[in-house]
C-alpha cells in the first residue's frame, strides 16, 4: 500500500535559518505529492503540490521537488520566519481512491 | 480565510448528549470529507461524500452519523460518545473525489466528558 515517511520533529530553528523537512514515499503507481501546513488552532492548508516527476511546487518561499528516482519530496525554505511555526504534513494521492495518505507531520518551531 | 466553514468551533458534551457538527462550503465542490485529528497526529479519514452520496465509511462507530443534505452542507451527528472521541473534527472539500487537493475548515474541537 501507499505510505509517507516524514522526519520526526520538532525541528527548532532560529529566524532566517535554512529549512529542510524530509519526506519519502512508497506508492504503487505515479502519485501526486502535497505539502499541507497546519498553524496552531487551525485546520490544514495546502502549501504546495507537484503532480509528476521533476515538477517543483512552490508557495510563500517554500519549495519541494518531486524526485521519482529517490521517491522523495523534501520541503525547503531559504529563510524561515517566526510565523512559519506550524506542523507540516507531507501527503500523496494516487489514482483509484485519490484520498490523500498523510505522513505523521513535522512540527517546526522558529525562534526570534 | 478558509472557504470551508465549520460550526461550532468548540463543543463540550456529556456521554448521553446528542449534538451535531456542521460544515458548509460554497466553492461548488462535489466531494466532502470528515476527518478526526488527535493531538500531534495526522488527520484520520472518517467519511467521504461524493455528489451527496456516502462513498467511503472508514469503519467508524455508529455513534457518529454523517449526513449530506445538499452539495454545500455536511453534518456529523454525535450520540453516546466516549471520552476517547474527544478530538479536533475537520471538514474538508474537494473539486471531486479525483484529487488529493483538499480544502479544510478550521475544525470543531470536541470534548466529551
Amino acid at each position: 500500500g501507499n505510505s509517507v515517511t516524514q522526519m520526526e520533529g520538532p525541528v527548532t530553528l532560529s529566524e532566517e535559518a535554512f529549512l529542510t523537512i524530509n519526506c519519502t514515499y512508497t506508492a504503487t503507481g505515479y502519485p501526486s505529492l502535497f505539502w499541507y501546513v497546519q498553524y496552531p488552532g487551525e485546520g490544514l492548508q495546502l502549501l504546495l503540490k507537484a503532480t509528476k516527476a521533476d515538477d517543483k511546487g512552490s508557495n510563500k518561499g517554500f519549495e519541494a521537488t518531486y524526485r521519482k528516482e529517490t521517491t522523495s519530496f523534501h520541503l525547503e525554505k531559504g529563510s524561515v520566519q517566526v510565523s512559519d511555526s506550524a506542523v507540516y504534513f507531507c501527503a500523496l494521492s494516487e489514482g483509484g481512491s485519490y484520498i490523500p495518505t498523510f505522513g505523521r507531520g513535522t512540527s517546526l518551531i522558529v525562534h526570534p | 480565510d478558509t472557504e470551508v466553514t465549520q460550526t461550532p468551533k468548540h463543543l463540550v458534551m456529556g456521554m448521553t448528549n446528542k449534538k451535531s457538527l456542521k460544515c458548509e462550503q460554497h466553492m461548488g465542490h462535489r466531494a466532502m470529507y470528515w476527518y478526526k485529528q488527535k493531538a500531534k497526529k495526522p488527520p484520520e479519514l472518517m467519511f467521504v461524500y461524493s455528489y451527496e452520496k456516502l462513498s467511503i465509511n472508514e469503519s467508524v462507530p455508529s455513534r457518529f452519523s454523517p449526513e449530506c443534505p445538499n452539495s454545500s452542507l455536511l453534518n456529523l451527528h454525535l450520540h453516546a460518545l466516549q471520552p476517547e472521541d474527544s478530538a479536533l473534527y475537520l471538514c474538508a472539500s474537494s473539486r471531486g473525489q479525483d484529487t488529493g487537493e483538499l480544502f479544510f475548515g478550521e475544525g470543531s474541537r470536541l470534548t466529551v466528558l
